[in-house]
């Protein structure tokens, strides 16, 4: 079975600033899809980002980027240039037959 | 456009009461999912129907019972529920059932349930 493990319950950043949220995962499969999924209180989940195994070079949206190390099975989220509007939990899934949710971290962004 | 609506926002309701929740995606997705979120947890998985079709049923009790009447609209008909279903639920819905390269899961908003 797959699992996703995101170590960081809460974490916070100034305004500005860059921030990188953990996550890695088990997984006997060699092709499937990693998310990071951002949540705000607003409770809508909203697609961060998107990476397909098969691919070495790392996905990278605006602001956002990842670094996808697959023989270590790790999946971490960097966020540069932190904005309020990033305060949010951001979940982190693993996909082959159906998406598995890491437990989140709840990321704080301070004035 | 990537939305997918959900209705009501929020449902309160009596554990003799019947109620359903309704999503409905017109990207032409062909694969909707419904999701069960407690506060501070990730998603469970509930249930995903492919092409129209029950593919997945994460063993959820018999008093939620899903009906996709067409491939843009997933209702969650609810039925004698306890104070423990109080939750977030949430629909989703991909381009293509998993494994097929198009898996990209879009959300609605959620309906807010408190069962009392």
């Amino acid at each position: 079975a797959q699992t996703v493990t995101q170590s960081q319950p809460e974490m916070s950043v100034q305004e500005a600033e860059t921030v990188t949220l953990s996550c890695t995962y088990d997984t006997s499969e060699s092709n499937y899809y990693l998310f990071w999924y951002k949540q705000p209180p607003s409770r809508q989940m909203i697609l961060v980002i998107r990476q397909e195994a098969y691919k070495q070079q790392n996905a990278t949206e605006n602001r956002f980027s990842v670094n996808f190390q697959k023989a270590a099975k790790s999946f971490s989220l960097k966020i540069s240039d932190s904005q309020l509007g990033d305060t949010a939990m951001y979940f982190c899934a693993f996909t082959y037959n159906d998406m598995r949710f890491g437990a989140g971290t709840r990321l704080t962004v301070k004035p | 456009d990537t939305e997918v609506t959900q209705t009501p926002k929020h449902l309160v309701m009596g554990m003799t009461n019947k109620k359903s929740l309704k999503c409905e995606q017109h990207m032409g997705h062909r694969a909707m999912y419904w999701y069960k979120q407690k506060a501070k947890k990730p998603p469970e998985l509930m249930f995903v129907y492919s092409y129209e079709k029950l593919s997945i049923n994460e063993s959820v009790p018999s008093r939620f019972s899903p009906e996709c009447p067409n491939s843009s609209l997933l209702n969650l008909h609810l039925h004698a529920l306890q104070p423990e279903d109080s939750a977030l639920y949430l629909c989703a819905s991909s381009q293509a059932p998993q494994r097929e390269g198009r898996e990209t899961q879009y959300f609605g908003p959620g309906t807010r349930l408190l069962v009392l």
